[in-house]
């Protein structure tokens, strides 16, 4: 499956690194998601963009900070995280003229220490 | 902004038994409600869904119901298959997706 990719797929890192996750999607979608998937909650909504636009910022500690310098592709920049920032962190996308179907990348297991 | 429950968390079938997972909304803007599957180690991917103006769609031995009136909708499986043990999430979307918490489902063969 490579419509929506993401790298790494696995990483750790200290609470004082900076690191990115990158997301990139090849099904031609206008809109690009960031979740964290923590176990026992439900899939949390982070970030959303519209045609490379924010329209969404779910309440995010300014730790993250996304970028999406243009339709197809999204990044996660973090830094100065927490333990409990580890998860697992999933791209989608959809076009939003078509569907509402999102379809999701494989995920950057992340884990903070 | 828009609520979804999810029951039961966990949920043991044996195989060729049916499953049901059921989930209520809040907001009654909502219009969209898709399933998702998600195998261990693997994305969410989508398996059904539904829109506001229908109450049951079904595909294969996956069906799904949705009662407006009462603000819940329910995933059915029949006939399960050990490859159908997954976590299974509902969402509900007026624009923007609002996850349930997950259904870890068990096929006993």
């Amino acid at each position: 499956e490579t419509g929506v990719t993401q790298t790494p797929r696995h990483l750790v890192m200290g609470m004082t690194n900076k690191k990115s996750l990158k997301c990139e999607q090849h099904l031609g979608h206008n809109a690009m998601y960031w979740y964290k998937q923590s176990a026992k909650k439900p899939l949390e909504l982070m970030f959303v963009y519209n045609f490379k636009e924010q329209t969404e910022n779910n309440s995010v500690p300014s730790r993250f900070s996304p970028e999406c310098p243009n339709s197809s592709h999204l990044f996660l920049h973090l830094h100065t995280l927490q333990p409990e920032d580890s998860a697992l962190y999933l791209c989608a996308s959809r076009s939003t003229g078509a569907s509402y179907e999102q379809y999701f990348g494989p995920g950057t297991r992340l884990t903070v220490t | 902004g828009e609520n979804v429950e999810q029951h039961p968390s966990t949920l043991s079938v044996q195989e060729g038994d049916s499953a049901v997972i059921k989930c209520t909304y809040s907001d009654s803007a909502s219009n969209y409600f898709p399933w998702y599957k998600q195998e261990l180690g693997k994305r969410p991917q989508l398996i059904i869904d539904i829109r506001s103006n229908v109450g049951e769609k079904k595909d294969q031995r996956i069906a799904v119901t949705l009662n407006k009136t009462a603000k819940h909708f329910s995933l059915h499986i029949t006939e399960t298959q050990p490859e159908d043990s997954a976590v299974y999430f509902c969402a509900a979307s007026n624009e923007k997706l609002t996850f349930g918490t997950g259904t870890r489902l068990t096929i006993i063969p």
